[in-house]
């Protein structure tokens, strides 16, 4: 089975603190994505990597950076927390650019006071 | 972008019904898939369904992409089944691996 971590369900922070979210898959997937979910906006992309230290722009990603160093880790990077930055992040691999099931991880609620 | 319309929005049902939920998308697409994400907030694949019929146990999925719209049908129901159901489309435009959009979710209550 595919199995995708991320490093914490629940995360607490304050502004302006530097946040890192993390996450592993273990399929040696090519494509790896961080998304955030909020009330009545539903699931939207915020960046997504299809190798090694390339990363792409979703549809969001004022305020993020990632990083992807290694091809089984990608990190959410919020520079500088602010409250509006409080949501649920969901990271998301697949395979290639043929076969694009992707499998998601736990989510973090991230809180920032 | 493209656009993925989900009905309805919510559904409450008694244990042992049937039900359909439907997705709609605007443009031609290279992956569909269907999650249920449970109530602690992970999304679960359900069917990974770009075109076709498939089908595991109570839950089956038909995506008819000439008509741009999928449907998942869920048989004999239980309380278990409750939560929310997202369809997630790639388009093809984007050449693949590209991020899912995702639609605003039925939420399904099931009412012993």
């Amino acid at each position: 089975d595919v199995k995708v971590t991320q490093s914490s369900r629940y995360l607490v922070k304050r502004t302006g603190e530097k946040v890192f979210l993390e996450c592993v898959q273990d399929m040696d997937h090519e494509n790896m994505f961080w998304y955030r979910q909020d009330p009545g906006l539903g699931l939207r992309l915020i960046y997504f990597s299809y190798d090694v230290k390339m990363k792409e722009k979703g549809d969001i990603p004022e305020g993020y950076s990632v990083s992807r160093e290694k091809k089984e880790r990608f990190s959410l990077i919020l520079e500088s927390a602010s409250t509006n930055q409080t949501s649920m992040y969901l990271c998301a691999s697949s395979f290639g650019r043929e076969l694009t099931e992707a499998f998601f991880g736990q989510g973090t609620r991230l809180t920032v006071v | 972008g493209i656009q993925v319309e989900q009905s309805p929005p919510d559904l409450i049902l008694q244990e042992g019904a049937n039900s359909t939920l439907r997705c709609n998308f605007s443009d031609s697409v290279n992956n569909l898939q269907w999650f249920h994400q449970n109530p602690w907030g992970q999304l679960i694949n359900l069917f990974y369904i770009p075109s076709g019929t498939k089908q595991n146990g109570r839950l089956s999925a038909t995506t008819v992409a000439t008509e741009r719209y999928s449907l998942l049908y869920i048989s004999s129901s239980q309380t278990t089944d409750s939560g929310v159901y997202f369809c997630a489309v790639e388009p093809r435009s984007g050449g693949g691996a590209d991020g899912l959009t995702f639609g605003k979710g039925t939420h399904l209550i099931i009412q012993p």
